[in-house]
């Protein structure tokens, strides 16, 4: 069974831009998370999709969005770039909607932003 | 607000050397603690979790036990190899949330 797929894996982008960020799921999991890792702030939760529906969020500006398609891949798009925003990001899916340790994580889209 | 102290990496030990790391937690309640690690260029990797006090969460050597009194969940391995060099973060997700709060991860590694 296929993993968890992120496109672009890497990705280079200027202050002001904006960024599309892609996640495919495991077959049959409904439910994908989104993740900011970064050096000093580590590793922080963004938001959770299941169903095509924002299920919970994290503490991040409205500048992060995402949203899910039917067939449960998920985008996260982060508008206005800023300097700050240079991180790994980790999507994560499961079959339905729980903790953590349910889920299975993706090898990250590193974003540069210069 | 919930938090998730580890110490600060990296952790340098040879081949064979006993491994703790240490993870404390603030959480109101009971939360579910866990352990993950994530090899260079991969995604995390659960671990090992321990879900109430005393519980003791192991695999592939490694153990950690929930230590309410102390509010602690310290990793330990009582012989690395130099294949578990790599990225631990202790995490929590409090009780009836799904949201998890983790560590700032701690770098292991391990020298033959």
């Amino acid at each position: 069974k296929a993993g968890v797929t992120q496109t672009p894996r890497y990705l280079i982008k200027t202050r002001g831009q904006q960024v599309t960020l892609s996640c495919s799921p495991i077959s049959g999991h409904r439910s994908v998370s989104w993740y900011q890792q970064t050096p000093g702030q580590g590793l922080q939760f963004l938001f959770e999709y299941f169903s095509e529906t924002q299920r919970n969020k994290g503490n991040f500006p409205g500048r992060f969005s995402g949203r899910q398609f039917s067939n449960s891949r998920s985008e996260m798009n982060v508008s206005t770039l800023e300097l700050g925003d240079s991180a790994l990001y980790l999507c994560a899916s499961s079959l339905d909607q729980g903790g953590p340790d349910t889920q299975y994580f993706g090898p990250g889209t590193r974003l540069t932003v210069l | 607000g919930n938090s998730v102290t580890q110490m600060e990496g990296p952790v340098t030990l040879s081949e064979e050397a006993f491994l703790t790391i240490n993870c404390t937690y603030t959480a109101t309640g009971y939360p579910s603690l866990f352990w993950y690690v994530q090899y260079p260029g991969e995604g995390l990797q659960l671990l090992l979790k321990a879900t109430k006090a005393d519980d003791k969460g192991s695999n592939k050597g490694f153990e950690a036990t929930y230590r309410k009194e102390t509010t602690s969940f310290h990793l330990e391995k009582g012989s690395v190899q130099v294949s578990d060099s790599a990225v631990y973060f202790c995490a929590l997700t409090p009780r009836g949330s799904y949201i998890p709060t983790f560590g700032r991860g701690t770098s292991l590694i391990v020298h033959p």
